[in-house]
């Protein structure tokens, strides 16, 4: 079974521009999730999407946004790109959100860097 | 939300077994206990969860406190491939929609050959 693929694997962009990122979970998990990773804060939680719909938003403005689409692939967008947005961005899948509790499966994630 | 602490560095060497502690008093009843660890330039990868009872599987086992507030991850006999940064999160089981996933900054595990 394929694992979760992000694409692309490396980003540079200048400030002020946008970028979007891709991100495909394993075959069947309907979630996806997202999360920055930054040496100075560690892994932050981004979102998280189940069945097109948008169940939970950490602490991010709102420059970061994402969706999913019917085939539950995801892309998540950062506008107006800040020097502060450098970092990993990690997608992971999931078969269920809630009571099944299942465990998170992650991407290997965009790095991507504004100069 | 409930969070999690964890030692910032261990040190163990090869094929001696691992404990790697992670208190999270604020725990909820519906939190699941989860670990991950990341090796670099990798994203994290599932190593085992948990919610009252003791786990065991091929990677690890975790123990769970009797009052759920702090857990163990062990690994029975540690390896280099085990050497990366282990992180503690708790993960909401209640279905509901409101939580918020948070990573603490992990510990990162050296193991000496």
């Amino acid at each position: 079974k394929a694992g979760v693929t992000q694409t692309p694997r490396y980003l540079i962009k200048t400030r002020g521009q946008q970028v979007t990122l891709s991100c495909s979970p394993i075959s069947g998990h309907r979630s996806v999730s997202w999360y920055q990773q930054t040496p100075g804060q560690g892994l932050q939680f981004l979102f998280e999407y189940f069945s097109e719909t948008q169940r939970n938003k950490g602490n991010f403005p709102g420059r970061f946004s994402g969706r999913q689409f019917s085939n539950s692939r995801s892309e998540m967008n950062v506008s107006t790109l800040e020097l502060g947005d450098s970092a990993l961005y990690l997608c992971a899948s999931s078969l269920w959100t809630g009571r099944d509790n299942s465990p998170l499966h992650f991407g290997n994630g965009t790095r991507l860097t504004v100069t | 939300d409930a969070k999690t602490t964890q030692p910032n560095s261990m040190e163990s060497n090869e094929e001696e077994p691992v404990h790697l502690p992670c208190n999270h008093s604020t725990i909820s009843g519906t939190d699941y206990i989860h670990w991950y660890r990341q090796l670099p330039s990798q994203g994290p990868e599932y190593v085992i969860h948990g919610l009252t009872s003791n786990v065991n599987n091929r990677m690890a086992s975790l123990a769970i406190a009797e009052d759920r507030k702090s857990s163990t991850l062990i690994l029975h006999r540690a390896t280099l491939r085990d050497a990366a940064v282990y992180y503690c999160i708790l993960r909401d089981g209640s279905g509901g929609s409101n939580y918020k996933l948070t990573f603490g900054k992990g510990t990162l595990l050296t193991v000496n050959p």
